[in-house]
């Protein structure tokens, strides 16, 4: 089954403690993408990146850091969370930037 | 700052009618445009999406472009309850960047 998936789905930390949330998609896309998800804020782009080792920054990537060292995996970093942090995160894949994008099921990360 | 405009809504419309969504954008320079469905704790899917000027119907949905006008919309017909959900316009601009989503339009179908 065609899918992208995260890791963990829900997770509450503290200030400070480094994170990552992984994203792995098994479609063999190029394009993967990460947005975290705000009331009253929409979906705002994190970072995405057009392929292996090639990375770049969305509308709002202070705070957050990503790799791409495998086609199928775009992990999330964020070195020292901070409670402006708190947000729904997606991960998301397509084949080419400008096409359908597949949806992970979301991470619901709360930083205290 | 590339801007994608919705009203949020909440839209509400009665079960069988057409459901009208608009979304403007601000980049003219932009080439594709997506109309993405998200039920509540769930994550968006993609129900459309247009590059050329005119109409796509794709069952009961037809997105319509106006590059000139700058604005995308998206009709449903024959609107059913399950209709009812968060409808996210996005755009992807004509450079290496990625999507600009609008903050979306909260859709309800009323029995």
């Amino acid at each position: 089954e065609a899918q992208v998936t995260q890791n963990p789905r829900y997770l509450i930390t503290v200030t400070g403690k480094k994170l990552t949330v992984t994203c792995s998609q098994n479609m063999n896309h190029e394009y993967m993408s990460w947005y975290r998800q705000d009331p009253g804020l929409g979906l705002r782009q994190i970072y995405y990146s057009m392929n292996v080792e090639v990375t770049d920054k969305g509308d709002v990537p202070e705070g957050y850091k990503v790799s791409r060292k495998e086609k199928r995996n775009f992990p999330l970093i964020l070195e020292s969370p901070s409670p402006n942090q708190t947000s729904l995160y997606f991960c998301a894949s397509s084949s080419d930037r400008g096409y359908e994008q597949y949806f992970g099921p979301g991470t619901r990360l709360t930083v205290t | 700052q590339k801007e994608v405009e919705q009203n949020s809504g909440p839209l509400s419309v009665p079960e069988g009618a057409i459901a009208s969504l608009n979304c403007t954008y601000s980049d003219r320079g932009s080439q594709s445009f997506f109309w993405y469905r998200q039920y509540s704790g769930k994550s968006p899917e993609l129900i459309m999406f247009i590059y050329s000027n005119g109409d796509k119907e794709d069952g009961r949905f037809t997105a319509q472009l106006n590059k000139a006008s700058q604005y995308v919309s998206l009709l449903i017909r024959d609107s059913q309850p399950s209709d009812s959900a968060t409808y996210l316009c996005a755009v992807r601009g004509g450079g290496a960047d990625g999507l600009t989503f609008g903050k979306g339009t909260h859709l309800i179908i009323q029995p």
